[in-house]
């Protein structure tokens, strides 16, 4: 069991430039999600999906796109990379059942960390 | 939507003492907090969670409570030790996905 793999674990990007950052998980879990973590700051969300399919914005998803076509995948596409984009991205997944019938507990990918330059 | 705040942003505590760090949120259909700690260069990890049927859960040194009439959930680390110094998040979970607080630093001084 990998749990959560995320690929690049380091880039550095030109500005204008697009790129895509791999995300897959090996345990079923349902839900997806993409976090971008600045310095020195918390956890802010930028896209998640609840299933192969379906994907919805979060709270900063401006600069970002995403597509889930398969339960295992969940790319974050960048498109005309800008300075303000310079952060550590976290994927992460969770198996969350109907809500108000227990936990969702995050496993989160090692991290990776953008630089746009 | 839910709104996590968390206080306070940095905290230094001597070694053997204990650690507070308090979480209010704003939506009372919210029914599960768990804590996340970050060590440095990391990436976040359950440490501690509750659900809003509880008003306590205990592991080892580490202790959640939650007061649901007031919306605000507490992380208590009891005899801090070196370890403990890292990012703690804490979140809420209601109808929407996870909201996580800002963090706060904790520093846990030798």
């Amino acid at each position: 069991n990998a749990g959560v793999t995320q690929t690049p674990k380091f880039r550095i990007l030109k500005i204008g430039q697009s790129m895509t950052l791999q995300c897959t998980q090996d345990m079923n879990h349902n839900y997806m999600y993409w976090y971008r973590q600045d310095p020195g700051m918390g956890l802010k969300l930028i896209y998640y999906s609840v299933g192969a399919g379906i994907t919805d914005k979060g709270e900063v998803p401006n600069g970002y796109n995403v597509s889930r076509s398969t339960t295992e995948d969940f790319p974050l596409r960048l498109e005309l990379a800008a300075p303000s984009q310079t952060s550590v991205y976290f994927c992460a997944s969770s198996y969350l059942k109907p809500p108000g019938s227990g936990a969702n507990v995050l496993t989160f990918g090692a991290g990776s960390r953008l630089t746009v330059l | 939507g839910e709104n996590v705040e968390q206080h306070p942003s940095t905290l230094s505590v001597q070694e053997g003492d204990s650690a507070v760090i308090k979480c209010t949120y704003s939506d009372s259909a919210s029914n599960y907090f768990p804590w996340y700690k970050q060590e440095l260069g990391k990436r976040p990890q359950l440490i501690i969670d509750i659900r809003s049927n509880v008003g306590e859960k205990k592991d080892q040194r580490i202790a959640v409570t939650l007061n649901k009439t007031a919306k605000h959930f507490s992380l208590h680390i009891t005899e801090t030790q070196p370890e403990d110094s890292a990012v703690y998040f804490c979140a809420a979970l209601g109808n929407t996905p996870l909201v996580f607080g800002k963090g706060t630093r904790l520093s846990v001084i030798a």
